[in-house]
């Protein structure tokens, strides 16, 4: 049972198109996250966003822009996709609890082509 | 700034083998450290954390220990199963910079039989 779910889960697509990548919860966590991941640089995050109003730019956000649609809703979109966004991508989510650090919970990510 | 360095793969063992991948961090405050675990064509999953100095973080046999003295956060394990081919990612929370996570490369282990 996968509570933090990504569509699509392979997406091939070309030069210049916009492509959205989506992410939903049943976890009722309030923080979520993008990641890109590349052989050889591990994880690097895109964007997060801490509630529906709030959301940041992480370490790699050029070429990218984030919605969140609900608390349980936070789409990513390429708004013209270029070769080097040839990623796996990953979409995750954790709770705040006031000083507690707690853990990120990953979805199954979305391999993308862009050709 | 924070980051973390874990050791390059990939690491191929015999199964029995111990198991050591290291890992070390360089952070601006208190971080929390965790390890997590891809397997092949999943998401990552949460093998252990610790949130303070000498903690040990344990899971499934794995074992690490928050050593702020030397920076590291080696993960190990005394005898390693084919169950436990996968992406070993090293991982550290900063508290000042709200909880951001920052993570090592990841470290390819394949065990044989």
């Amino acid at each position: 049972d996968a509570d933090v779910t990504q569509t699509p889960r392979n997406r091939i697509t070309k030069t210049g198109k916009r492509i959205m990548l989506e992410c939903s919860q049943t976890k009722g966590h309030d923080r979520m996250y993008w990641y890109r991941q590349d052989p050889g640089l591990g994880l690097r995050l895109i964007y997060y966003s801490f509630d529906v109003k709030d959301i940041n730019k992480g370490e790699i956000s050029d070429g990218y822009s984030v919605s969140r649609q609900a608390q349980a809703k936070f789409s990513l979109s390429l708004e013209s996709a270029i070769p080097n966004q040839t990623a796996l991508y990953f979409c995750a989510t954790s709770l705040h609890s006031g000083g507690a650090i707690n853990e990120q919970f990953f979805g199954p990510g979305t391999r993308l082509t862009v050709l | 700034g924070n980051s973390v360095t874990q050791m390059e793969g990939p690491v191929t063992l015999s199964e029995e083998a111990f198991l050591t991948i290291n890992c070390t961090y360089t952070a601006t405050g208190y971080p929390s450290l965790f390890w997590y675990v891809q397997y092949p064509g999943e998401g990552l999953q949460l093998l252990l954390k610790a949130t303070k100095a000498d903690d040990k973080g344990s899971n499934k046999g794995f074992e690490a220990t928050y050593r702020k003295e030397t920076t590291s956060f080696h993960l190990e394990k005394g005898s390693v199963q084919v169950s436990d081919s996968a992406v070993y990612f090293c991982a550290l929370s900063d508290p000042y910079n709200g909880n951001q996570f920052y993570f090592g490369t990841g470290t390819s282990l394949t065990v044989i039989p």
